[in-house]
């Protein structure tokens, strides 16, 4: 079964700075997906970005970007220049290219982001 | 377009009673899934279904079962609610064409069980 591990509970940036989140994962896999969602008080879960595990090229969503170190199992979220809005809980999460396993996700247990005006 | 539809938003129920809750999937996607999420457990895949047919499930007792219809539309159910039932329950769907392609999944603002 796959894990997926978030090692930062917490974490705080300054407004217009930028802030890392750490993602690490289990897999014996070759063929999957990777995600950062992000969940505002509203509740409702965004997708933030998403990042195929054959794809070499690091994902890049606007103000967001990945680190995809396949080898190390590592996927990280860096979000530049930092505002408000960005405030949230974030979850990575890992999808399975095996067609039996079909859409189910596999959740980190999320970072609180928070930004300092 | 209009998102992942959950009803209802709140939901209140007593230890023992059973509770149903809805999800309307977005037009045209044919993928529903749902999860848990609780303080202590993270988020938790309960099931999925795709063209009425349950296509995976998780580590979850028999209690908790769900169905879909011919329009996408799901329903989860949970009988002889526990107090540890109390979680917020979130639906996703996804566009899947076929079995070996599956777009992101896009999920709805969630129902609040409490269990008292």
């Amino acid at each position: 079964a796959q894990t997926v591990t978030q090692s930062q509970p917490e974490m705080s940036v300054q407004e217009a700075e930028t802030v890392t989140l750490s993602c690490t994962y289990d897999t014996s896999e070759s063929d999957y997906y990777l995600f950062w969602y992000k969940q505002p008080p509203s509740r409702q879960m965004i997708l933030v970005i998403r990042q195929e595990a054959y794809k070499q090229q690091n994902a890049t969503e606007n103000r967001f970007s990945v680190n995809f170190q396949k080898a190390a199992k590592s996927f990280s979220l860096k979000i530049s220049d930092s505002q408000l809005g960005d405030a949230a809980m974030y979850f990575c999460a890992y999808r399975s290219g095996n067609n039996n396993a079909g859409n189910m996700l596999t959740f980190g247990g999320g970072t609180r982001l928070m930004v300092k005006p | 377009k209009a998102g992942v539809t959950q009803t209802p938003r709140y939901l209140i129920k007593t230890r023992g009673q059973q509770v149903t809750l809805s999800c309307s999937p977005i037009s045209g996607h044919r993928s529903v899934s749902w999860y848990q999420q609780t303080p202590g457990q993270g988020l938790q895949f309960l099931f999925e279904y795709f063209s009425e047919t349950q296509r995976n499930k998780g580590n979850f007792p028999g209690r908790f079962s769900g169905r879909q219809f011919s329009n996408s539309r799901s329903e989860m159910n949970v009988s002889t609610l526990e107090l540890g039932d109390s979680a917020l329950y979130l639906c996703a769907s996804s566009f899947t064409q076929t079995l070996a392609y599956a777009t992101e999944a896009f999920f709805g603002q969630g129902t609040r069980l409490t269990v008292v």
